[in-house]
């Protein structure tokens, strides 16, 4: 069973600011990694996904990956109140997906 | 295009008590997934199903049934409720493609076991 990492947070960062969420995985021979956005008492929405080949940017958000470390960060650039969430990093596992249990980031105004 | 819909939004049930969460989706996508979310610890897959037909368990199944008799629809049966079986419950569906299996949550389930 493949396991994924990442810390609770809450993370912290004043608007405006580069948001930095990071989190670990187990096997090493993982190759398709994702990003949840979680609001409070809403489903979980894709931000984005990458893989093993390269980072990814898509608007404010990027990803990237350090396969010698085995961890995917996710950058958020220029950070609003309304990015406050939980983010939640996934694996493919086969037909699954394994979460990580999530990291909560609150934008301060 | 409505997507994954759940019901019901919320229940409660006794302990011993069984229902069953209704799950579809109108996107024609072949797995679909149903997880289970308590306060902090992220999503825990309960079953998963690749087609009309098939289901396999997860890493939580006890406690839990289910079945996919249709490519829309994937209910999940809880026989005998406990108080541990309180929580938040998302069904998901995805093309199943490899690569990128994008999964895509319906509103979630709220019940609590009392």
């Amino acid at each position: 069973q493949k396991e994924v990492e990442q810390n609770s947070g809450p993370l912290s960062v004043p608007e405006g600011a580069i948001a930095s969420l990071n989190c670990t995985y187990s096997d090493r021979g993982s190759q398709s990694f994702f990003w949840y956005r979680q609001y409070s008492g809403k489903s979980p929405e894709l931000i984005m996904f990458i893989y093993s080949n390269g980072d990814k940017e898509d608007g404010r958000f990027t990803a990237q990956l350090n396969k010698a470390s085995q961890y995917v960060s996710l950058l958020i650039r220029d950070s609003q109140p309304s990015d406050s969430a939980t983010y939640l990093c996934a694996v493919k596992d086969g037909n699954k997906l394994v979460f990580g249990a999530g990291t909560i980031l609150r934008v301060k105004s | 295009n409505a997507g994954v819909t759940q019901t019901p939004k919320f229940r409660i049930l006794k302990i011993g008590q069984s229902m069953t969460l209704q799950c579809t989706q109108d996107m024609n996508h072949n797995y679909m997934y149903w997880y289970r979310q308590d306060p902090g610890m992220g999503l825990k897959l309960i079953y998963y199903s690749v087609g009309a037909g098939i289901t396999d368990k997860g890493e939580v199944p006890n406690g839990y049934n289910v079945s996919r008799s249709t490519t829309e629809d994937f209910p999940l049966r809880l026989e005998l409720a406990a108080p541990s079986q309180t929580s938040v419950y998302f069904c998901a569906s995805s093309t199943g493609t490899s690569g990128g299996n994008e999964q895509f949550f319906g509103p979630g389930t709220r019940l609590t076991v009392l």
